[in-house]
């Protein structure tokens, strides 16, 4: 069974600045897919950036960025220039490539400060 | 990106009484959805997977008589909460996987209480 792993409940970073989460997963699957999803607080879940296993190319999108780390097994979210709308809850979920049932981990509760 | 709604959003019905709760891809096809139960300030945990035309596929633990499930076009399931009680209080959110991408997307999720 895959087991995903948020270490931080919570954390807080200054606006404009950067922020880094981390999460750890388990897995015996060479190829599957890795996903940062948000959950602000009207509870939509909100893609933000999703990798593929295959690719060691780290992924982008605009001010947010992962480190994937396969041999680790870890897979940490980069928010740069941090604004007040990055406020939420931030699930790290991974998925097995022929079977698209999602585990997420337990998430991390962020909080931008003005 | 594709739309998948949930419908209600927020439903409050007695003790005892049965609940359905729709999830629709409004434009396009899916052959699987998946429902989860998320409990407050917790992660999602996995309920079912859905598949279009066959009996869904439940998670260790997830009772099958209480929490039914159909997926009766490419379009459509329904989570149906049978003799519901308060500890199925909890907010429920489907997602749909795309037929022909195999992208995943999520419904806003419904929130059920039960008096």
């Amino acid at each position: 069974a895959q087991t995903v792993t948020q270490s931080q409940p919570e954390m807080s970073v200054q606006e404009a600045e950067t922020v880094t989460l981390s999460c750890t997963y388990d897995t015996s699957e060479s190829n599957y897919y890795l996903f940062w999803y948000k959950q602000p607080p009207s509870r939509q879940m909100i893609l933000v950036i999703r990798q593929e296993a295959y690719k060691q190319q780290n992924a982008t999108e605009n001010r947010f960025s992962v480190n994937f780390q396969k041999a680790a097994k870890s897979f940490s979210l980069k928010i740069s220039d941090s604004q007040l709308g990055d406020t939420a809850m931030y699930f790290c979920a991974f998925m097995k490539l022929n079977n698209n049932d999602m585990r997420f981990g337990a998430g991390t509760r962020l909080t931008v400060k003005p | 990106g594709a739309v998948v709604s949930q419908h209600p959003s927020r439903v409050i019905c007695k003790s005892g009484t049965s609940v359905k709760i729709e999830c629709r891809s409004l434009d396009f096809q899916a052959t699987t959805m998946f429902w989860y139960r998320q409990f407050p300030k917790q992660s999602l945990m996995l309920m079912a997977t859905s598949n279009e035309g066959s009996k869904a596929t439940y998670e260790q633990g997830v009772e099958k008589d209480k929490f039914l499930i159909n997926h009766a076009s490419l379009t459509l399931s329904t989570l149906t909460v049978t003799s519901a009680h308060p500890e199925d209080s909890s907010f429920y959110i489907c997602s749909a996987r795309q037929y022909n991408t195999g992208e995943l997307f999520f419904g806003e999720g419904s929130r059920l209480t039960v008096l």
